[in-house]
């Protein structure tokens, strides 16, 4: 099973500034790796994917980066909306075997 | 607009049996792997398993084989996951997710259902 370890756990920045959250892989995944957005009550959305590829209708402040066992999504300048709870899934081997890292929660500073 | 609509909440007890849906709209539901995933607070987001609705090809998480069970109706566009005798620890938010592409690898959830609450308590 690939463990994935989401740092720090709480990420805590000022509307503006530019948050970097990380990602690592107990093993490589190449760029099959995805990162959701969570708010309160609703479900997952998706964000990036291929490590670096925004999804439909994502803002261009959303940015991923990395490949192998390390990755990092990055919010340019955050905005209001933002603060949510942040989640990175690979999606590796076939037949399937995801898994999602813990999750980091970005709150307001 | 593609669309996944969960069945609503559940409330049930050890050993009861239990299957809630998903119906798929939007899209041609028979072409793109649909998926569960569970949210608790103590495990975050886990997979449960995944089903081809064009040919009923499942497949399960290590972790709930023989768990769960998932099914697809073509004729309804609707996936469901059940379980034959619910434990405490099956309480969670259960979402279901479609592929983003019609490939029939491994590939990331780009539309996801409202997720359905199961609380499972004596």
């Amino acid at each position: 099973e690939i463990l994935l370890t989401q740092s720090p756990a709480t990420l805590s920045v000022s509307p503006g500034e530019r948050a970097t959250l990380s990602c690592r892989a107990s093993q490589s995944v190449s760029i099959n790796l995805a990162w959701y957005q969570q708010k309160p009550g609703q479900a997952p959305r998706l964000l990036i994917y291929g490590a670096s590829t925004r999804a439909t209708g994502i803002p261009a402040r959303f940015s991923g980066s990395g490949s192998g066992t390390e990755f990092t999504l990055t919010i340019s300048s955050l905005q209001s909306e933002d603060f949510a709870v942040y989640y990175c899934q690979q999606y590796y081997h076939w037949p399937p075997k995801y898994s999602f890292g813990q999750g980091t929660k970005l709150d307001i500073k | 607009e593609v669309r996944l609509v969960q069945s609503g909440v559940e409330m049930k007890k050890p050993g009861e049996s239990l299957k809630i849906s998903c119906k798929g709209s939007g899209y041609r539901f028979t072409s793109y792997w649909i998926g569960w995933v569970r949210q608790t607070p103590g495990k975050g987001l886990e997979w449960l398993g995944l089903i081809y609705p064009g040919d009923s090809d499942t497949r399960y998480s290590p972790s709930f084989q023989g768990k769960v069970k998932i099914t697809a109706d073509k004729s309804t566009s609707t996936a469901f996951l059940q379980w034959s005798s619910l434990n405490v620890s099956d309480t969670a938010i259960y979402y279901c997710a479609k592929h983003r592409t019609e490939s029939y690898y491994s590939d990331i959830f780009d539309s996801w259902g409202q997720g359905t609450l199961v609380t499972v308590s004596s």
